[in-house]
């Protein structure tokens, strides 16, 4: 385990589904992150929170909504999802700042199948 | 084109060879980092530098900021160092907040 923990690492659900990812850290960070990575492309990010605040929406479709109560927890809920959604979700959690602790840590990933 | 470049994509070596990955980018950036994916999809951080030259065990980085360029080394290499290489470039953009800029990955497979 890194230290930052995501549930589930499996996930299938049909389009009219609604499921939620869950991300949880203990670290003492401040900042998480969900990134996408589909077969053959970079990781993508979706979301940031930094201090529980939303500071970037990284033009994701409104399906994916995010929700952060604390700190340590970061969910991803998803609602009448799409085939071309299937994809690795991974959370990261990062010391936000300018001078140092950039390092980040990152989940083992929800791997995601909408049927 | 991506702002991250990775080379090569895939790359296959015998047990014992020694490896290099190349990362080139094209964006100002205060921090990149080495990243590793086993299948199974968990990303664990290599290295993170921002000048210089990091070692640890058979891993070696270098960057180059002139250039924006940077390269990981495994020397020595085995088939547990089969997994998916990331380079990533860090950059600061607006408030308080980073932003990791990834490459495609480099694959690798390392053959008894």
């Amino acid at each position: 385990e890194t230290g930052v923990t995501q549930t589930p690492r499996h996930l299938v659900m049909g389009m009219t589904n609604k499921k939620s990812l869950k991300c949880e850290q203990h670290l003492g960070h401040n900042a998480m992150y969900w990134y996408k990575q589909s077969a053959k492309k970079p990781l993508e990010l979706m979301f940031v929170y930094s201090l529980e605040e939303r500071v970037e929406n990284n033009s994701v479709p409104s399906r994916f909504s995010p929700e952060c109560p604390n700190s340590s927890h970061l969910f991803l809920h998803l609602h009448t999802l799409q085939p071309e959604d299937s994809a690795l979700y991974l959370c990261a959690s990062s010391q936000d700042g300018r001078t140092g602790g950039y390092g980040y840590t990152f989940g083992s990933g929800t791997r995601l199948t909408v049927v | 084109k991506n702002e991250v470049e990775q080379s090569p994509q895939n790359l296959t070596a015998q047990e014992g060879e020694f490896i290099t990955i190349n990362c080139s980018y094209s964006v100002g950036i205060s921090a990149l980092h080495w990243l590793q994916q086993h299948p199974g999809g968990g990303i664990v951080s290599l290295f993170m530098l921002s000048s210089g030259k990091k070692k640890h065990g058979r891993l070696i980085a270098t960057i180059n900021i002139q250039e924006k360029h940077s390269s990981l080394h495994i020397t020595a290499s085995h088939p547990r160092d089969s997994a998916v290489y990331i380079c990533a470039v860090h950059m600061n953009y607006g408030g308080a907040t980073n932003k990791l800029i990834f490459g495609t990955g480099t694959l690798l497979a390392v053959q008894p």
